[in-house]
């Protein structure tokens, strides 16, 4: 099976502008969360998708947003860009929303704003 | 509720000891406890996961980790450090549910020759 995909995964922005970036998960998986890391920050959980429908989001400003398709592949957007946003995006998809179900996670997508 | 918490930010061993990666978590219920590498600029890659079978669990490269629920713990070792097991691990606890996925605060481990 092919892995998680993200697209792009290099992007440089300028601040208030608007970015969308993509995932695609394992084929089958049915669960996509999205994750910012910062080396001050470190990992942190943005919002997880399951069939659609928002699970769980952690706390972002409203800037930040996500979606899911149909075939599971999600999108998120960040608007109004600023510096800090600067930060490597990490998707991660997993069959279902159980506790026992590892995420697998795809090279991120490293997001620079200037 | 559930939380975890990675006791040491860095830990620094010479090739060829042993390692020690220590991770406490706190949860209402039982949860399933996981353990990811991430080497430089690349995504987490699992190295293994408890899901209340056995509680001393074997991963990849190596490395085992032993779930104890007296002391709420879930230490990742490994016998012998390698010079490519430099990286940042994260200890990760789900109850699953609407409980979404909580990550530590990642361990960094140094290799030195």
């Amino acid at each position: 099976k092919a892995g998680v995909t993200q697209t792009p995964r290099y992007l440089i922005k300028t601040r208030g502008q608007q970015v969308t970036l993509s995932c695609s998960p394992i084929s089958g998986h049915r669960s996509v969360s999205w994750y910012q890391q910062t080396p001050g920050q470190g990992l942190q959980f943005l919002f997880e998708y399951f069939s659609e429908t928002q699970r769980n989001k952690g706390n972002f400003p409203g800037r930040f947003s996500g979606r899911q398709f149909s075939n599971s592949r999600s999108e998120m957007n960040v608007s109004t860009l600023e510096l800090g946003d600067s930060a490597l995006y990490l998707c991660a998809s997993r069959p279902g929303t159980g506790g026992f179900y590892e995420q697998y996670f795809g090279p991120g997508t490293r997001l620079t704003v200037t | 509720a559930q939380s975890v918490t990675q006791l040491d930010s860095h830990v620094s061993v010479s090739e060829g000891t042993p390692v020690l990666l220590r991770c406490n978590y706190s949860s209402s219920y039982s949860p399933s406890l996981f353990w990811y590498v991430q080497h430089p600029n690349k995504g987490l890659q699992l190295l293994l996961k408890y899901t209340s079978a056995a509680t001393l669990v074997k991963g990849i490269n190596g490395f085992e980790a032993e779930f104890k629920k007296s002391e709420t713990s879930f230490h990742l070792t490994k016998p012998s450090a390698h010079m490519s097991d430099a990286a940042e691990y994260f200890c990760v606890v789900n109850r699953g549910g609407y409980q979404k996925v909580t990550f530590g605060t990642g361990t960094k481990l140094q290799v030195i020759p």
